[in-house]
C-alpha cells in the first residue's frame, strides 16, 4: 500500500506558466515532507522541503503548500521554464525513528517552450 | 568526496550470477540508504544503516539481497544469483541522519540482469 501519492504520472506545462505538482499521503505520523528533481541517469536532487509545523514554504521561483488536514502537499514551479522539465518525486519521513524518506512514484514535468 | 558516489554506472550481468554494487558516501553522513527505481516506478526503499548498523532492512525483497557498511562509510549492497526482475537502477543515498536533514542521492547503478 503506497503511503505517498502522486497520481498524475506525467504533466505538461507552457514555459512561463505555473506547473502544480501533487502529492497526497495516508500515514499521519508522517511530519517532513521534501521535493526531488531527476533528471535522466541521474540521481535525485534535493529541491524543497516543508516541516509539518508549516503551511507554506518557498525558495525563489518553487513553493510547497502543506495541508495537513487533507494529507496533502503540491510543489509550485513559477515562472516554468524548459530547465525544470524531469520527474518531480515526493517523500515523506517522521522526524523521529529512522528518518527513511517514503517517495512517491514520480511526476514527469515537461515544460514546452 | 564532494558527493555521493555509486560503482559502477552500469552492470550488465548474466542470470544466476553475483554482483556488488559499491556506494560511497558524503563524508561524516552517519546514515545511508539504498533504494531502486524499477522501469516505470517510483523509488523502492531497501535498507537503512545508521553507522555501519542496519535498524532497518524491511525492503529488501528477498534472501538473495544482502548489504553491508564498514567505518562508518562506504557500503556494499550484493544481490546473489541474479534474476531478470532485478534489473533496476540502484540508488544510494546519504544523509546526517537528524530528522529534518535532507538526504543526497548518487547518481545510481543501473544493473541489467540478461
Amino acid at each position: 500500500d503506497q503511503q505517498v501519492k502522486q497520481n498524475s504520472p506525467s504533466l505538461s506545462v507552457q514555459e512561463g506558466r505555473i506547473s502544480i505538482l501533487n502529492c497526497d499521503y495516508t500515514n499521519s505520523m508522517f511530519d517532513y515532507f521534501l521535493w526531488y528533481k531527476k533528471y535522466p541517469a541521474e540521481g535525485p536532487t534535493f529541491l524543497i522541503s516543508i516541516s509539518s509545523i508549516k503551511d507554506k514554504n518557498e525558495d525563489g521561483r518553487f513553493t510547497v503548500f502543506l495541508n495537513k488536514s487533507a494529507k496533502h502537499l503540491s510543489l509550485h514551479i513559477v515562472p516554468s521554464q524548459p530547465g525544470d522539465s524531469a520527474v518531480y518525486f515526493c517523500a515523506a519521513k517522521t522526524s523521529g525513528g529512522s528518518y527513511i524518506p517514503t517517495f512517491g512514484r514520480g511526476t514527469s514535468l515537461i515544460v514546452h517552450p | 568526496g564532494a558527493g555521493v558516489s555509486q560503482s559502477p554506472s552500469n552492470k550488465v550481468t548474466e542470470k544466476g550470477k553475483d554482483v556488488e554494487l559499491r556506494c560511497d558516501p558524503i563524508s561524516g553522513h552517519t546514515a545511508l540508504y539504498w533504494y531502486r527505481q524499477r522501469l516505470g516506478q517510483g523509488l523502492e526503499f531497501l535498507i537503512y544503516f545508521q553507522g555501519n548498523s542496519a535498524p532497518d532492512k524491511s525492503g529488501l525483497p528477498s534472501d538473495r539481497f544482502s548489504a553491508e557498511r564498514t567505518g562508518e562509510s562506504v557500503s556494499t549492497l550484493t544481490i546473489q544469483r541474479t534474476q531478470q526482475e532485478d534489473s533496476a537502477v540502484y540508488l544510494c543515498a546519504s544523509s546526517r541522519g537528524q530528522g529534518s536533514a535532507e538526504a543526497f542521492f548518487g547518481q545510481g547503478t543501473r544493473l541489467t540482469v540478461v
